[in-house]
């Protein structure tokens, strides 16, 4: 059974660097079947695609955060790096897994990040 | 403001049908996908593409769509499809990026 598990730190400060990882289990990061990417949720909004990676290592990213955002894969893990954050990148933080279309068929639990001084 | 244009809210009375929609140029060749969010969760799939509905997801949700626009149809609405809906479509013209709708909140009267 497919299980994806985000873990990193819950409160990130005013300018830094926020680092993300997603835990796979039941699935191999480097499946040619999918990708895994990341989804965030602000606070009471709708849900933002940020950026997927392929197992060839092609990076994809959303225009809007492609200049601070960084993804990267691992054996069972992949990661996101989104540099100088503010306060509009407090969000959940939602790793997927999705296919080659718009099928986005596994989330994790979502992980909670605050952006403070 | 999304690509993907949804109402913010809809309602429908317990036991009717009801048609979320979605709405975008997105859509004008392929269709989406569609995410139910409960309170404190992640979202689940509960409808992709032209037929695909994910085991456990009940048969009253189905989809549709014509010209830009899909739309979700749940078919005698239940308490618990009480909801935020979300619609998404991946850009199929030459850059790998998707989009989400901005959500469609569904009540159950």
């Amino acid at each position: 059974q497919l299980q994806l598990q985000e873990s990193g730190p819950g409160l990130v400060r005013p300018s830094e660097t926020l680092s993300l990882t997603c835990t796979v289990s039941g699935d191999s990061v480097n499946s040619p079947t999918h990708f895994w990417g990341w989804v965030r949720q602000s606070p009471g909004k709708g849900l933002e695609w940020i950026a997927s990676i392929f197992y060839s290592g092609g990076a994809y990213y959303n225009p809007s955060l492609q200049s601070r955002a960084a993804i990267s894969a691992g054996t069972s893990t992949f990661s996101l790096r989104l540099t100088s954050v503010t306060a509009a990148d407090a969000a959940v933080y939602f790793c997927v897994r999705h296919d080659y279309g718009s099928l986005f068929d596994s989330w994790g639990q979502g992980i909670l990040v605050a952006v403070s001084s | 403001s999304s690509e993907l244009t949804q109402d913010p809210a809809v309602s429908v009375a317990l036991g009717q049908t009801v048609s979320i929609t979605c709405q975008g140029a997105l859509l004008n060749k392929y269709f989406g996908s569609w995410y139910q969010q409960k309170p404190g969760q992640a979202p689940v799939v509960v409808f992709s593409g032209r037929n695909t509905r994910p085991s456990g997801v009940p048969d009253r949700f189905s989809a549709s769509k014509s010209g830009n626009t899909a739309s979700l149809i749940i078919t005698g609405a239940q308490a618990e499809d009480e909801a935020v809906y979300y619609c998404n479509a991946r850009d199929y013209g030459g850059n790998h990026r998707w989009v989400f709708g901005g959500g469609t909140r569904l009540t159950v009267l």
